[in-house]
């Protein structure tokens, strides 16, 4: 099956930062999602993107659908605390019929003070 | 508008026992997905159904995981008889799948443990 590879595990920056985490998959996507999650919760959806090359943003954060289909990106720009959590990747193979999404395994946002 | 439902939101139970999670849907979504989560093997798809009819269970781990999807806003996961290694936080998530759309909307999902 696909792999989707998400990086880095883990970013450890101060308050106002730039945060910048990406993915990348083994096959083409038709489909990415990025969600959020925080502790004791499920995934939040922050932003679906559908086109290569698209780029969306929503407040703070922007993600991009890469030019190859088989990448995309999540920028935060200015981090405030409650950005504090684990962010996912998930995309939609396109050559699957299925409805079901691969997730990537997580960046997690840790804020330090 | 209320998001995906599940109960309960924690359980503990013992060896053996038998399990079932619940899951209500986001009204008007017509799948439903069942997730597993661990810290080892991250977000794991275990089944999902399209208009109540399951399409793909080749996540379920074994024979001991079953689930129904009885009508359009509930669903059911069942662990009979539970073991340890399926601890885990089991999370139900809600579509409306239309054309590319496959943005879906998650519950805030069970934390199962058993011991």
């Amino acid at each position: 099956g696909q792999q989707l590879n998400q990086s880095p595990q883990s970013m450890f920056i101060q308050e106002g930062e730039d945060v910048s985490m990406n993915c990348t998959s083994s096959s083409i996507f038709n489909t990415w999602l990025w969600y959020k999650q925080d502790p004791g919760e499920g995934p939040v959806l922050l932003i679906a993107l559908y086109k290569a090359g698209e780029l969306t943003s929503n407040g703070r954060l922007t993600a991009q659908f890469g030019i190859t289909r088989k990448d995309s990106f999540l920028n935060i720009s200015a981090s405030i605390p409650s950005d504090v959590g684990i962010y996912f990747c998930a995309g939609h193979d396109s050559g699957g019929g299925a409805d079901g999404l691969t997730f990537g395994k997580g960046t997690h946002l840790i804020i330090q003070p | 508008d209320a998001g995906v439902i599940q109960s309960p939101r924690h359980e503990v139970t013992e060896m053996g026992q038998e399990v079932t999670l619940r899951c209500k849907p986001i009204s008007g979504h017509n799948s439903l997905f069942w997730y597993r989560q661990t810290m080892m093997r991250g977000l794991e798809l275990l089944i999902y159904f399209n208009n109540n009819v399951p399409i793909d269970d080749s996540g379920m781990p074994e024979d001991r995981f079953s689930a129904k999807m009885p009508n359009a806003s509930f669903s059911t996961l069942k662990i009979q008889p539970s073991e340890p290694r399926d601890s885990a936080v089991y999370f139900c998530a809600s579509s409306f799948s239309w054309g590319l759309n496959y943005e879906q909307y998650f519950g805030p999902g069970t934390r199962l443990t058993v011991t």
